[in-house]
């Protein structure tokens, strides 16, 4: 079964622009999670998805976006960059809208704003 | 509330020697308790998960955490360590329905020495 993927894996912005991350789960799995990364606050969550509705959000301002789609299929967008969004930003997906199920992680997106 | 501490920042031993890796928890209820593995530039992957069954859990790679309901601890060992384990180390806890309440460690570096 193929793994969680994130598409794509390097970025490199600048302040003001916007981006748009893809993150396409493993098969079968309807719940879809984000977390940026950063040396200095770790890892923090941005939100999550369950069948198309968003569940949860985290502590972002509303220049963070997401949406899931039908198949699973999940987009975060991060409107006017600023130089702190830069960041390993993660997905991870899981069976079902749990937090004590296994969450299987991509990759990452490392976003580089200049 | 939940919170979840890893006792060391960074952790260096040499190649062939048992590694520790310490982790306390904080839980009002019954904890679903994980941890994972970053290697650089890559997304993080599970060794091992307790979920109240085993209080010992056995993971991959010669991995291996103890649940301590009494010392609220979940500590990561191996018994020899191998220069492939060189990473970063979250123990993550969740004792919720979301995956927005899951808390991760602030992550502990494991170095190897030859």
């Amino acid at each position: 079964k193929a793994g969680v993927t994130q598409t794509p894996r390097y970025l490199i912005k600048t302040r003001g622009q916007q981006v748009t991350l893809s993150c396409s789960p493993i098969s079968g799995h309807r719940s879809v999670s984000w977390y940026q990364q950063t040396p200095g606050q770790g890892l923090q969550f941005l939100f999550e998805y369950f069948s198309e509705t968003q569940r949860n959000k985290g502590n972002f301002p509303g220049r963070f976006s997401g949406r899931q789609f039908s198949n699973s299929r999940s987009e975060m967008n991060v409107s006017t960059l600023e130089l702190g969004d830069s960041a390993l930003y993660l997905c991870a997906s899981s069976f079902r809208d749990d937090g004590r199920q296994t969450q299987y992680f991509g990759p990452g997106t490392r976003l580089l704003v200049l | 509330a939940q919170s979840v501490t890893q006792l060391d920042s960074h952790v260096s031993v040499s190649e062939g020697t048992p590694v520790l890796l310490r982790c306390n928890y904080s839980s009002s209820y019954s904890p679903s308790l994980f941890w994972y593995v970053q290697h650089p530039n890559k997304g993080l992957q599970l060794l091992l998960k307790y979920t109240s069954a085993a209080t010992l859990v056995k993971g991959i790679n010669g991995f291996e955490a103890e649940f301590k309901k009494s010392e609220t601890s979940f500590h990561l060992t191996k018994p020899s360590a191998h220069m492939s384990d060189a990473a970063e180390y979250f123990c993550v806890v969740s004792a919720a329905s979301s995956a927005s309440k899951i808390i991760f460690g602030s992550g502990t570096r494991l170095s190897i020495r030859p």
